[in-house]
């Protein structure tokens, strides 16, 4: 089956730097990369995604990038906001469209 | 729409006793899962559905049993809790096709706080 390593499983940085979070997946048939953000006693919920035919995708402050060669993708969010403060977690999902979630990464911006 | 709905939000359960956890999803989903998280720590896959009268196992089904009897509704039944059942509980649906545009987005509901005493 897939399996997704994600890195770090904390980042700490000041606000108005860039974050970035890394995941690795295992399936090469593995074709939807979702990033989903997660505050504190809430649900997760998507806020970028990605399709294997796409190399990176952007949504403001947030983007994607997909390097299927290497069999990774990255999550990149600039001009951090404490806001931003949450846990993000990454995905893979292959032909069973069942998806597998990385650890998380808790993001932590300080003002 | 109401999106992934799921009850109750908090519940305390005594050692042995059984408790079914309700979710319903109103955007006709084939794919339904039930996740659980424990603090500070990842969603692990308890059981899934890919449509009504279809279920198996993700990676941790022990103690846990699920039905799907229509596309709506996936119930996910604790048999004799224990301890290690305190987690919070997320049901989640999607689109398990080739679905264009957000079809593939998973959906969560708001989360189900379980402690076992």
């Amino acid at each position: 089956g897939e399996n997704v390593e994600q890195h770090p499983s904390t980042l700490s940085v000041q606000e108005g730097d860039s974050a970035v979070i890394k995941c690795t997946y295992s399936d090469s048939a593995s074709n939807y990369f979702p990033w989903y953000k997660q505050e504190l006693g809430k649900r997760p919920q998507l806020i970028i995604d990605i399709r294997s035919n796409v190399g990176e995708k952007k949504d403001q402050r947030i983007a994607v990038t997909l390097n299927k060669t290497a069999k990774h993708f990255s999550l990149h969010i600039t001009e951090t906001q404490p806001e931003d403060s949450a846990v993000y977690f990454c995905a893979a999902r292959g032909g069973s469209y069942i998806p597998t979630f990385g650890r998380g990464t808790s993001l932590i911006v300080h003002p | 729409n109401a999106g992934v709905t799921q009850t109750p939000k908090f519940r305390i359960l005594k050692i042995g006793q059984s408790m079914t956890l309700q979710c319903t999803q109103d955007m006709n989903h084939n794919y339904m899962y039930w996740y659980r998280q424990d603090p500070g720590m990842g969603l692990k896959l308890i059981y899934y559905s890919v449509g009504a009268g279809i279920t198996d196992k993700g990676e941790v089904p022990n103690g846990y049993n699920v039905s799907r009897s229509t596309t709506e509704d996936f119930p996910l039944r604790l048999e004799l809790a224990a301890p290690s059942q305190t987690s919070v509980y997320f049901c989640a649906s999607s689109w398990g096709s080739r679905r264009v545009g957000t079809g593939n987005t998973i959906y969560f509901g708001e989360g189900s706080w379980l402690t076992v005493v």
